[in-house]
């Protein structure tokens, strides 16, 4: 089955920083890549996606890569703020209709 | 979008006793899932809950322990049996819409005594 791995676990940066997390997957077939947001005791959040007929995806100071070859994606955040703070978390789905495998998770702590 | 509603929120149980936790979605749907998610831990799939069938489980997770109805397409349900202290976590039920955004339901926040 699919198998996730995300860094870094823990990330700090400076507020206006940018800040990256990687995740690899292990599942060629897979074609859907979400990011989730968690805050404190909240659910989880879809903040971007990319599916694998995409290489690149922008929304703001938000930008998700994909690389099919190496199976790996990447969140990248521009100019981030304070607001920013929580843990993220990457996730691939195999086909419609399954469920998503996550990442272990990155805590994002944005400084001021 | 999917609303899904979840509940409880949370509870506090005793150890040995059963949780059965609720999940209604706004909308007919195919799957739903269930996850774990313990403390500080990232989401862990327990079943996938279909109409009709029985549910199928990810490797870890057994039917007796973890038992899923799905008597409709908007309803499911999961149970914790014979609860122990390892079993605190929050339960998330989510669906899928085909191959887009999960939705999440806010989860039950469980605390085993």
């Amino acid at each position: 089955g699919e198998n996730v791995e995300q860094h870094p676990s823990t990330l700090s940066v400076q507020e206006g920083d940018s800040a990256v997390i990687k995740c690899t997957y292990s599942d060629s077939a897979s074609n859907y890549f979400p990011w989730y947001k968690q805050e404190l005791g909240k659910r989880p959040q879809l903040i971007i996606d990319i599916r694998s007929n995409v290489g690149e995806k922008k929304d703001q100071r938000i930008a998700v890569t994909l690389n099919k070859t190496a199976k790996h994606f990447s969140l990248h955040i521009t100019e981030t703020q304070p607001e920013d703070s929580a843990v993220y978390f990457c996730a691939a789905a195999n086909q419609a209709g399954t469920a998503l495998i996550f990442g272990k998770g990155t805590t994002l702590s944005v400084s001021s | 979008s999917a609303v899904i509603s979840q509940k409880p929120s949370r509870d506090i149980c005793q150890r040995g006793t059963s949780l059965t936790i609720q999940c209604q979605v706004d909308s007919q749907v195919t799957m739903m899932f269930w996850y774990r998610q313990q403390p500080g831990q990232s989401l862990t799939l327990i079943a996938t809950a279909n109409q009709g069938s029985e549910a199928t489980y990810e490797s870890g997770f057994v039917i007796d322990k973890f038992p899923i109805s799905r008597p409709n397409l908007t309803f499911s349900t999961l149970t914790v049996s014979n609860m122990s202290p390892e079993d605190s976590s929050i339960y998330l039920c989510s669906v899928d819409t085909m191959g887009t955004e999960a939705f999440f339901g806010q989860g039950t926040r469980l605390t085993v005594v």
